[in-house]
């Protein structure tokens, strides 16, 4: 068990609907960071937040956003969603901001968009 | 552009060594990681190198060559419980990780 929680397991919604993932990390971490996963894609990084700022941005679409709030856990914003966004949803948390340090990781949100 | 480069797919038998090598390719650099990562199971933390050389955590090490843009995992007592999908990643302007390579282990 990393620490790390992130609810719901599973979602199964059609496209064009909008969901919210949420993740809470450990216990005085401050980054949050937020992966996509499919199967052609790998694991392909989206967002990160360091103490509720945007901290480093990847491959985030424009119908996707995310938060942290002041208690720091973090949602991840879907909408519109599309066939393609069908994806395992990660989150992960450390105690710095650079990204160097260690990442635990959630158990993850499977996501499935028919 | 930035991109990791790792095998696909890697076989080795039981007790033996491996190796998966990552070459990196990244607008500034921190240091490499990887992750392991079974079936249906999030990534765990395996190693961290920031600076050239060898680190080693159990059975695992870890290298890193700066100057080659260059890494590797060594899997060493090779256990059936390793056969999993080992993942590179990279710190730089991004975080980027390797696609990632299939570890298979054979009796």
């Amino acid at each position: 068990d990393s620490g790390v929680t992130q609810t719901p397991k599973h979602l199964i919604t059609a496209t064009g609907q909008r969901v919210t993932l949420r993740c809470s990390p450990r216990s005085g971490d401050l980054s949050v960071y937020w992966y996509q996963q499919s199967l052609d894609q790998g694991l392909q990084f989206l967002i990160q937040y360091y103490n509720g700022e945007e901290r480093a941005k990847g491959n985030i679409l424009e119908r996707f956003s995310a938060q942290q709030f002041p208690d720091l856990h973090s949602e991840l914003n879907l909408s519109s969603l599309e066939l393609g966004d069908s994806a395992l949803y990660f989150c992960a948390s450390s105690g710095g901001w650079g990204g160097q340090e260690t990442q635990y990781f959630g158990p993850g949100t499977r996501l499935l968009v028919l | 552009g930035q991109s990791l480069e790792q095998p696909s797919e890697v076989t080795a038998v039981e007790g033996a060594i491996v190796q998966i090598n990552c070459t990196y390719q990244t607008s500034g650099f921190y240091g490499l990681s990887w992750y392991q990562q079974h079936d249906g199971g999030a990534p765990t933390f395996l190693s961290y190198n920031a600076l050239d050389g060898l680190e080693e955590t159990g059975r695992f090490s870890s290298f890193l060559s700066r100057s080659d843009s260059y890494g590797y995992l060594l899997l060493q007592e090779l256990q059936m419980k390793d056969s999993a999908s080992y993942f590179c990643a990279v710190k730089g302007d991004k975080i980027i990780f390797g696609k990632g390579t299939r570890l298979h282990i054979l009796p």
